[in-house]
């Protein structure tokens, strides 16, 4: 496609239930990050993928966060048992490869828990 | 791990004038350093970036240095448009374990008055 798309753009959601994040990246991109910006703050980022290699998981906060990638396509993440700290964009991010690419970013999911 | 520190967080100039945004990085191994400009309800979207082998890179009215000794970079706008009302980050990366992680600043607000 011609940029990231994320969905949904908001989700609000009641603390203790599950939800998915998509995003699909650009076509031919084979890394693809996830990010979290809480109000007011910088990125905090979560995960990256690289082809059909073993993904970097060091930046997920809590074993409730997951994130699953088949080969170059779309990306699921999942957070399960929200809790009110989890609010916040997270926002998905492809380039080119491993090396130093720019990202693209796409506009974000804005996860609201109440 | 790497810590980055911008400043100011929040910068208004009037129209024409010159902005810059200073940032500081802690991981000596760091040798990417891009910047993001994020527009309101937007994903953050790459304006220029630079390589350790490089001290200054400019394009058109941006620029970027880079000190490595002293492990800062700066972003220097010069004559400043409306449009160049955002919110700046910078960030950094080493690229150690594959992948371009990258380690973000906590923004700038630019606001350019008319």
């Amino acid at each position: 496609g011609a940029g990231v798309s994320q969905s949904p753009s908001n989700k609000v959601t009641e603390k203790g239930k599950d939800v998915e994040l998509r995003c699909d990246p650009i076509s031919g991109h084979t890394a693809l990050y996830w990010y979290r910006q809480r109000l007011g703050q910088g990125l905090e980022f979560l995960i990256y993928f690289q082809g059909n290699s073993a993904p970097d998981k060091s930046g997920l906060p809590s074993d409730r966060f997951s994130a699953e990638r088949t080969g170059e396509s779309v990306s699921t993440l999942t957070i399960q048992r929200t809790q009110q700290e989890d609010s916040a964009v997270y926002l998905c991010a492809s380039s080119l490869g491993s090396g130093f690419y720019g990202y693209t970013f796409g506009s974000g999911t804005r996860l609201t828990v109440v | 791990g790497e810590n980055v520190e911008q400043h100011p967080s929040t910068l208004s100039v009037q129209e024409g004038d010159s902005a810059v945004i200073k940032c500081t990085y802690s991981d000596s191994a760091s040798n990417y350093f891009p910047w993001y400009k994020q527009e309101l309800g937007k994903g953050p979207q790459l304006i220029i970036d630079i390589r350790s082998n490089v001290g200054e890179k400019k394009d058109q009215r941006i620029a970027v240095t880079l000190n490595k000794t002293a492990k800062h970079f700066s972003l220097h706008i010069t004559e400043t448009q409306p449009e160049d009302s955002a919110v700046y980050f910078c960030a950094a990366s080493s690229g150690t374990g594959g992948g371009n992680k990258l380690t973000f600043g906590t923004g700038t607000q630019l606001k350019v008055e008319l």
